[in-house]
């Protein structure tokens, strides 16, 4: 069972409109959580990092929070653009080593 | 300046060929990982080097794959005997982690190499 668990799959909005990414994780004991946007046939990229003292951290237009008594992140696009279509990840790493675990990731399509 | 580069960018090869993807970091990170990704699935682990510690081969899905790193920079994940279900998008990242340093981290991903096995 995957321990990140990202909903929606896929979602499409159209340009302007804000929207909300969840993530849900069981990692336990937990370290940092981290978002991570992923371009078309690229490697992906760090968007915001929060360890489990953090509530919320911003990026521009990018907003996360964190909720680990809950054990849940949403991931927040305001006023969207086209190149915020990308596939965004939910990353959790736990206390042991450097291996970190991901989710399946959440599909956004920006319309114009 | 230089992000993480990874070759080839793209690779087909007949089920049964080896193959050598390589993966040269951001220079000076002493952490490298390697990840592969299938289509509509999320990042797998596969291998962690960081400095001269042991690697962290515990995510290598069989004893066909195989990571070295040579001066503690670049690194080259060989997958021998391939078969199909290999076929997939193979990420590198490195980190300027430390042994249980900073727990903010960043890891920088190359472009991947896309494999495709017939």
């Amino acid at each position: 069972k995957n321990q990140v668990e990202q909903s929606p799959q896929s979602l499409i909005i159209l340009e302007g409109k804000n929207c909300t990414l969840q993530c849900n994780y069981t990692v336990s004991p937990f370290s940092n959580l981290r978002w991570y946007k992923q371009d078309t046939g690229r490697g992906p990229v760090s968007l915001t990092i929060m360890t489990f003292s953090e509530n919320t951290k911003s990026n521009g237009r990018y907003t996360a929070t964190l909720d680990a008594d809950t054990k849940q992140s949403s991931l927040h696009i305001t006023a969207s653009q086209l190149s915020d279509s990308a596939s965004y990840i939910c990353v959790v790493r736990g206390n042991q080593g450097g291996k970190l675990i991901f989710g399946q990731g959440t599909e956004l399509s920006v319309k114009p | 300046g230089a992000g993480v580069s990874q070759s080839p960018s793209n690779k087909v090869t007949e089920k049964g060929k080896d193959v050598e993807l390589r993966c040269d970091p951001i220079s000076g990170h002493t952490a490298l990982y390697w990840y592969r990704q299938s289509l509509g699935q999320g990042l797998e682990f596969l291998i962690y080097f960081q400095g001269n510690s042991a690697p962290d081969k515990s995510g290598l899905p069989s004893d066909r794959f195989s990571a070295e790193r040579t001066g503690g920079s670049v690194s080259t994940l060989t997958i021998q005997r391939t078969q199909q279900e290999d076929s997939a998008v193979y990420l590198c990242a490195s980190s300027s982690q430390t042994s249980g340093g900073p727990l903010q981290e960043t890891q920088y991903f190359g472009p991947g190499t896309r494999l495709l096995v017939l």
